[in-house]
């Protein structure tokens, strides 16, 4: 348990379908990031927020939508995917200002599977 | 961007055996965390070392910055301790890193009984 809550831990979805991926932190935390990990590839960063407020955006396709409410919850909202966008994804946390302690705090993730 | 090179790719064990896992990164960082990543898919921290030297029980990380480099230590390692171990940095460009954390590709270790 690391304080970072992901949901759903596993979906399959076709590529006319919408859903969407929620996690949680129990942390106090004020960043939250989402991270793709395909097969054979490192991590990626995906998403950073800040405060709610997203500073990054790392090329990432329109069919990912992400949403933060608040800086306790960040949301992946999915449609129209494609096959190879199938893969493991992280979210996480982490305190905002200075590099000392600023440890990082994943969840357990959610398998996705597009069919 | 920031390059990440963990070795060796695969490492296998006896139980009870030692290892040295090694990460080399290519520019100044301020952030460097050793996770786990257990069969289920969840990052575990093991450590936070930007620099220096800890230890948590079996486990103990040094970290020289001034060379770029990062060694993770196990001892006497167990079954329990196979997975992938991934070593992640967030640059000193661009300012404050927050998690902007660059992964490298991991190295699998499997210990055997």
């Amino acid at each position: 348990e690391t304080g970072v809550t992901q949901t759903p831990r596993h979906l399959v979805m076709g590529m006319t379908n919408k859903k969407s991926l929620k996690c949680e932190q129990h942390l106090g935390h004020n960043a939250m990031y989402w991270y793709k990990q395909s097969a054979k590839k490192p991590l990626e960063l995906m998403f950073v927020y800040n405060f709610k407020e997203q500073t990054e955006n790392n090329s990432v396709p329109s069919r990912f939508s992400p949403e933060c409410p608040n800086s306790s919850h960040l949301f992946l909202h999915l449609h129209t995917l494609q096959p190879e966008d199938s893969a493991l994804y992280l979210c996480a946390s982490s305190r905002v200002l200075g590099s000392s302690g600023n440890t990082i705090y994943f969840g357990e993730g959610s398998w996705l599977t597009v069919v | 961007g920031i390059q990440v090179e963990q070795s060796p790719p695969d490492l296998i064990l006896q139980e009870g055996a030692n290892s040295t896992l090694r990460c080399n990164f290519s520019d100044s960082v301020n952030n460097l965390q050793w996770f786990h990543q257990n069969p289920w898919g969840q990052l575990i921290n093991l450590f936070y070392i930007p620099s220096g030297t800890k230890q948590n029980g079996r486990l103990s990380a040094t970290t020289v910055a001034t060379e770029r480099y990062s060694l993770l230590y196990i001892s006497s390692s167990q079954t329990t301790d196979s997975g992938v171990y991934f070593c992640a940095v967030g640059s000193l460009a661009g300012g404050t890193s927050y998690g902007k954390l660059t992964f490298g590709q991991g190295t699998i270790l499997t210990v055997h009984p």
